[in-house]
């Protein structure tokens, strides 16, 4: 079956614009979780959602924001970009109480 | 309470050795210990997992051994191989549905 599904894969944006990235999770999970991966902080928990409701939050100010559709698509944005949000979204799907399957992410560069 | 500590950042074996990545966490309320192994260009793969109530598990020449009492668990490699050369992280969660806390990563590089 295909695994989770992120796109773009790179992308590059300016300071302060804003930026919308996209994860289909393997057919069947409900839940998705997004990642920041960068080589200084490793792997940070953004958010999780699981039937189109955050059920968990990590520690980023409010620019970090997601949302999940009825067919558990989950989109993630973040506005006002930083030279520091230069990193790489990882997204995660998984069924209730099973592993992680994750995607092979999208590389976000900030100029 | 929510780190997970992994050490070393970076490591090399020969061919054959066997390379032990370690890591220790301070909360007690985590119960689930995955290990994720990541190439690059691509996102992490569960390698293998333990729960606290096991002191170790084998997958293949993939090793946890687990040490409740001293809130640590390794990660041992058993007759490494070149393709074994990858990233690995350490992680804890509540249980498998919780968001994961993962270690800074361990580079290996393991020598033909």
């Amino acid at each position: 079956k295909a695994g989770v599904t992120q796109t773009p894969r790179y992308l590059i944006k300016t300071r302060g614009q804003q930026v919308t990235l996209s994860c289909s999770p393997i057919s069947g999970h409900r839940s998705v979780s997004w990642y920041q991966q960068t080589p200084g902080q490793g792997l940070q928990f953004l958010f999780e959602y699981f039937s189109e409701t955050q059920r968990n939050k990590g520690n980023f100010p409010g620019r970090f924001s997601g949302r999940q559709f009825s067919n558990s698509r989950s989109e993630m944005n973040v506005s006002t970009l930083e030279l520091g949000d230069s990193a790489l979204y990882l997204c995660a799907s998984r069924l209730s109480n099973t592993e992680a399957f994750f995607g092979q992410g999208t590389r976000l560069t900030v100029v | 309470q929510q780190q997970v500590k992994q050490s070393p950042q970076s490591l090399i074996v020969q061919k054959g050795g066997i390379p032990i990545i370690n890591c220790a966490y301070e909360n007690t309320a985590f119960d689930y210990f995955p290990w994720y192994q990541q190439f690059p260009g691509k996102g992490p793969a569960l390698l293998i997992a333990i729960r606290p109530d096991v002191s170790e598990k084998k997958e293949g020449r993939f090793t946890i051994s687990f040490n409740k009492s001293a809130k640590q668990f390794s990660l041992h490699i058993m007759d490494s191989q070149p393709g074994d050369s990858a990233t690995y992280f350490c992680a804890a969660s509540m249980n498998r549905d919780d968001k994961i806390i993962f270690g800074k990563g361990t580079r290996l590089h393991i020598l033909p």
